[in-house]
């Protein structure tokens, strides 16, 4: 079945731009979506973003000025980079597939997610 | 803040019932799904859609909406059923994902 794998650097400055790529396997990216979600220590999902395989965006409103969600189809692999970091960018970072359905859609599945921490 | 609320935490005894809730006003437009997160692990998609599960997920988790709520019940809850719970949906435009504030469901 269908897995994904985060990652990335794991710390990374203030001001300075996190990057992240998730690796999928076990099928194929084409024809889905792909998104990113995030979570601080100890608090909630937050979505940030998805990407058609064909290059299509959406980004939540919140994060749109400093996210691009971009997707490599020969490496089966699509990133996200999120710009201008503070402390508050601090988080296990998920990738996800996205079911999308006109009903709404859902998250399945997931990557295992990885911790970037925001420091100097 | 999360246009999908929910109660910060429940318990249940043993082998109850227990019925978690997610309100929104996006969700009388669109369904809730369900995720299960345990500590130091990625979420789980428990239920998606009007009550759908994905194979694998035990009969005993349900989903059922009403109006602007909608509601994930374990029938019989099991110890491994201690976790936190997140809905999901759009948000109010329609136009985006929303993650509801989670429930940390404690099982006695």
């Amino acid at each position: 079945q269908v897995q994904l794998q985060e990652s990335g650097p794991g710390l990374v400055k203030p001001s300075e731009t996190l990057s992240l790529t998730c690796t999928v396997s076990g099928g194929s990216i084409s024809s889905y979506y792909w998104s990113w979600i995030r979570q601080p220590p100890g608090k909630g999902l937050e979505w940030i973003g998805y990407i058609f395989y064909r290059g299509t965006t959406n980004y939540n409103p919140s994060l749109k000025s400093r996210v691009t969600i971009s997707v490599d189809t020969s490496k089966n692999q699509f990133s996200l980079t999120l710009s201008s970091v503070t402390a508050a960018d601090t988080a296990v970072y998920y990738c996800a597939r996205v079911l999308v359905a006109p009903t709404g859609g859902w998250f399945d599945p997931w990557g295992q997610g990885t911790l970037v921490t925001v420091s100097s | 803040s999360s246009e999908l609320t929910q109660d910060p935490a429940v318990s249940v005894a043993l082998g109850q019932t227990v019925r978690i809730t997610c309100q929104g006003d996006s969700l009388r437009s669109y369904y809730a799904n369900w995720y299960q997160q345990k500590p130091g692990q990625a979420p789980v998609l428990v239920i998606y859609g009007k009550n759908d599960r994905p194979s694998g997920i035990p009969d005993r988790f349900s989903g059922s909406s009403s109006g602007n709520t909608a509601s994930l019940t374990i029938t019989g809850a099991q110890a491994e059923d201690e976790a936190d719970y997140y809905c999901n949906s759009r948000d109010s435009s329609g136009n985006h994902y929303v993650f509801g504030t989670g429930t940390k469901v404690t099982v006695l």
